[in-house]
């Protein structure tokens, strides 16, 4: 099935643990999104890329790090988790031009 | 910069009742506009978008959208509200980024449906 696919579905982590969230599309997108969502503040951007070597920074990049390992991959690592990290996490992709976006069915992370 | 602005965190409707969501966008480019749907504990599904042409959009599961540029408003509405339509909505507004022409989404903090029988 075409589309954008995360990994894993669930995790707990403890304080101070570290994970990697892996997500892939294949869809030929050459833009991919990490986003997080908390009850009452919506979608936030963590970090994009906006082609295969590159990166940036969005809104909320504080605590994360991105790689974008070829066109199809975009992973999203935690170094050292903290409580505030506690979120659902998507991933997304979208074609040029900004007219059509996909995401993918998200992480819920829990840190404790 | 861009913002999307959702009036009224939590919106209850009777069943076969109008639904009406209001989103309010800021944009220094002319908008790219979109309206999700997230069913509990999933994911976010395209209701319907707005890049050009008409300004009237019709969606999925019988909701459109309204664009309207002298209002910088985009309200998402429903004629009759179905239970099966209890969802978390979002609204958003494409974004054009400094770093390297890329562009994403910028989103609203969400109106959650409630639909009363």
């Amino acid at each position: 099935n075409a589309g954008v696919t995360q990994t894993p579905k669930f995790q707990v982590l403890k304080t101070g643990q570290s994970m990697t969230l892996q997500c892939a599309q294949d869809m030929n997108h050459n833009s991919m999104y990490w986003y997080r969502q908390d009850p009452g503040m919506g979608l936030r951007l963590i970090y994009y890329s906006a082609s295969e070597g590159t990166t940036d920074k969005g809104e909320v990049p504080n605590g994360y790090n991105v790689s974008r390992l070829n066109k199809r991959e975009f992973s999203l690592r935690l170094e050292s988790a903290a409580p505030s990290q506690t979120s659902v996490y998507f991933c997304a992709s979208a074609t040029d031009r900004g007219r059509g976006y996909t995401f993918g069915s998200g992480t819920r992370l829990t840190v404790v | 910069a861009q913002s999307v602005t959702q009036l009224g965190s939590h919106v209850s409707v009777s069943e076969g009742a109008l639904v009406l969501l209001r989103c309010n966008y800021s944009s220094s480019v002319p908008p790219y506009l979109f309206w999700y749907v997230q069913y509990p504990n999933q994911g976010l599904q395209l209701l319907l978008k707005y890049t050009t042409g008409a300004t009237l959009v019709k969606g999925i599961n019988g909701f459109e959208a309204e664009f309207k540029k002298s209002e910088t408003s985009f309200h998402l509405t429903k004629p009759s509200a179905h239970m099966s339509d209890a969802a978390e909505y979002f609204c958003a507004v494409r974004t054009m980024y400094s770093g390297g022409g890329a562009d994403g989404l910028t989103f609203g903090k969400g109106t959650h449906l409630i639909i009363q029988p």
